[in-house]
């Protein structure tokens, strides 16, 4: 079974501060995406990336950063978190781009204060 | 940017009875994916349907799909309390390299 992790299930920050947010996936997927989810707007893409080192701006970039060293592991890095950032963050990862299944993590949700 | 609308947006129905939700988007499709939310967790993958598909099943998931009519719909046959989740359809438009996701249908279902 695929199974997509992420760091921290509940997060609370303050204004200001740096957030990393750490997903692995165990299926040596090519593709990582980094969504938020928000009641009333669904989920919007963040950022994604195809490889290692490679990452494409999804819908809404701003305010975020990505790393991606190693295959398995996709960060999302908020550089001053915002009390608009507060979410549900959900990361998720698959095999062939957006054209096959997606496999998700539970979830982090992040609240800044 | 967000394409796949799912409607009806809420339902409530008892168990043991099917539920419809559908789906409707605005461009031309590669393939349309069906993925259930239980509350407050990550999504999971239910069904995928290919844009020269008509219809597919899965267990008690019966998923159609009208590209004439950019539509597709969701059939829960037999409905059990575990059914309760949120619903969403994702679509991805031909030459694109990302899902776009509808807002999510909630579905209530009465032991």
């Amino acid at each position: 079974d695929v199974k997509v992790t992420q760091s921290s299930r509940y997060l609370v920050k303050r204004t200001g501060e740096k957030v990393f947010l750490e997903c692995v996936q165990d299926m040596d997927h090519e593709n990582m995406f980094w969504y938020r989810q928000d009641p009333g707007l669904g989920l919007r893409l963040i950022y994604f990336s195809y490889d290692v080192k490679m990452k494409e701006k999804g819908d809404i970039p701003e305010g975020y950063s990505v790393s991606r060293e190693k295959k398995e592991r996709f960060s999302l890095i908020l550089e001053s978190a915002s009390t608009n950032q507060t979410s549900m963050y959900l990361c998720a990862s698959s095999s062939a781009g957006a054209r096959d299944t997606q496999y998700f993590g539970p979830g982090t949700r992040l609240t800044v204060l | 940017s967000q394409q796949g609308e799912e409607d009806p947006q809420a339902l409530s129905i008892q168990e043991g009875e099917n539920a419809t939700m559908n789906c409707s988007y605005k461009t031309s499709i590669n393939n349309l994916q069906w993925y259930r939310q239980n509350s407050g967790r990550g999504l999971v993958h239910l069904i995928l349907i290919r844009s020269n598909e008509r219809e597919k099943h899965s267990g008690r998931l019966r998923v159609t799909l009208d590209t004439s009519k950019k539509s597709s719909s969701l059939l829960i046959t037999a409905s059990r309390a575990a059914d309760t989740a949120s619903y969403f359809c994702a679509t991805l438009p031909p030459g694109n390299n990302r899902l776009a996701f509808g807002k999510g249908n909630q579905v209530v279902v009465i032991p």
